[in-house]
């Protein structure tokens, strides 16, 4: 089954490091998009990428975070100066294309910031 | 703007009694509904989704909802709860754009008892 893979599955860190997450899509899934879930929440959206083009960004992406997709294929995450606040679940999800297509969630990447 | 409110953080049944968990959406326009399961470690999974198709809308594993425009509400229910479906539940609502951004509710835990 290859489904949406994140890597690595747990980081800790300390505040003030960087930290970068990988997400590999299903293959031929042009949308990616990145979520963040915190403890006793939902998932909220982070940004989204239609092939390499990142078209939105949330205002929860501030300026020590930053994502790519240089070929439309795997993405990555880059988190700058860690934060206490952002230790989370970081959640990748990819989805074919076209109207209201599913999305498919990779397991996560759970950042433990100390 | 779209919201989802879950109207119960903790759901408890007994195995094999009926399952119900409260989803009330809000949105200015025909809403896309959706219903996710995260089981613990595992990626999230869509068990179903409303698109203005049928308003009795069937899934995984034997959940169905039901849309109903008039009460604003997509509640999930199974007519017999299992040990395995144990989990967190999302009522999720898509934002507009064209790209399917989705917006999550706080989430319901789900708690089966022998």
């Amino acid at each position: 089954d290859t489904g949406v893979s994140q890597d690595p599955r747990h980081k800790i860190t300390k505040r003030g490091q960087n930290v970068t997450f990988r997400c590999d899509p299903i293959s031929e899934h042009n949308r990616l998009y990145w979520y963040r879930q915190t403890l006793g929440q939902g998932p909220e959206f982070l940004t989204y990428f239609q092939n390499e083009a990142q078209l939105e960004k949330s205002r929860l992406l501030s300026d020590r975070f930053s994502a790519e997709r240089p070929k439309g294929s795997f993405s990555t995450l880059e988190i700058q100066r860690t934060e206490q606040g952002d230790s989370a679940m970081y959640l990748c999800a990819s989805s074919l294309g076209g109207g209201m297509d599913t999305q498919y969630f990779g397991p996560g990447t759970r950042l433990t910031v100390l | 703007a779209q919201s989802v409110t879950q109207l119960d953080s903790h759901v408890s049944v007994s195995e094999g009694t009926p399952v119900l968990l409260r989803c009330n959406y809000s949105s200015s326009y025909s809403p896309s509904l959706f219903w996710y399961v995260q089981h613990p470690n595992k990626g999230l999974q869509l068990l179903l989704k409303y698109t203005s198709a049928a308003t009795l809308v069937k899934g995984i594993n034997g959940f169905e909802a039901e849309f109903k425009k008039s009460e604003t509400s997509f509640h999930l229910t199974k007519p017999s709860a299992h040990m395995s479906d144990a989990a967190e539940y999302f009522c999720v609502v898509s934002s507009l754009g064209g790209y399917n951004k989705l917006i999550f509710g706080a989430g319901t835990r789900l708690a089966v008892h022998p």
